[in-house]
């Protein structure tokens, strides 16, 4: 099944730059989708981007999919404290999630 | 517009005991899927139900089953508690279900510890 793999797991930063963080997929795809959440709470949805689409924006959030490399990756400019979070990416009709990448932005 | 409600938050259980969550989806959303979030698993999908059927399932034993009212409320139910079964168990809602198309809308989660 399909299964969404962040990657690095953890990331600190420090407020204003920029953190990335990737993530790869096994199988084909209809779209991809990145969450947040915020310790022990509910996941939010960020961004959604399509199997055709390359790149996508919303914010301070650039999301690219690269379907050839059957990867994607979220970029979070200019990061604030708030920023601070697990983000996961989620692939297939379960939205199969992965383990997610842990982003500490530090004041 | 309300969002997700799950019920309870917070719950303690203890070994072979059973345990009912409730997820209230948004309004007008007819698909409801649970998932397992530990800290070793990450997030695991359980089961997905639309329109009181149950679409989607994930690899989990037959001790965890749910079922969907007509109003597209749903509830989750693990027999037989296992220490392994302490989680945080998260349900979300679409309108039209998990994947294809939007995004999934969570709830706060139902924390359950099993002793």
């Amino acid at each position: 099944s399909q299964q969404g793999e962040e990657d690095p797991q953890a990331l600190s930063i420090q407020e204003g730059e920029n953190a990335t963080m990737n993530c790869s997929y096994k199988t084909s795809i209809n779209n991809l989708q990145w969450y947040r959440q915020n310790s022990g709470r509910g996941l939010v949805h960020l961004i959604l981007i399509r199997s055709n689409e390359r790149e996508k924006h919303s914010g301070r959030l650039r999301v690219t999919l690269d379907t050839s490399k059957k990867s994607s990756s979220l970029l979070i400019t200019a990061s604030r404290a708030a920023d601070t979070a697990s983000y996961f990416c989620a692939t297939g009709n379960r939205l199969a999630f992965g383990k997610g990448n842990q982003v500490v932005v530090i004041p | 517009k309300a969002g997700v409600t799950q019920t309870p938050r917070y719950l303690i259980k203890t070994r072979g005991q059973q345990v009912t969550l409730s997820c209230s989806p948004i309004s007008g959303h007819r698909s409801v899927s649970w998932y397992q979030q530990t800290p070793g698993q990450g997030l695991q999908f359980l089961f997905e139900y639309f329109s009181e059927t149950q679409r989607n399932k994930g690899n989990f034993p037959g001790r965890f089953s749910g079922r969907q009212f007509s109003n597209s409320r749903s509830e989750m139910n693990v027999s037989t508690l296992e220490l392994g079964d302490s989680a945080l168990y998260l349900c979300a809602s679409s309108r039209t279900g998990t994947g294809n198309t939007g995004e999934l809308f969570f709830g706060e989660g139902s924390r359950l510890t099993v002793l």
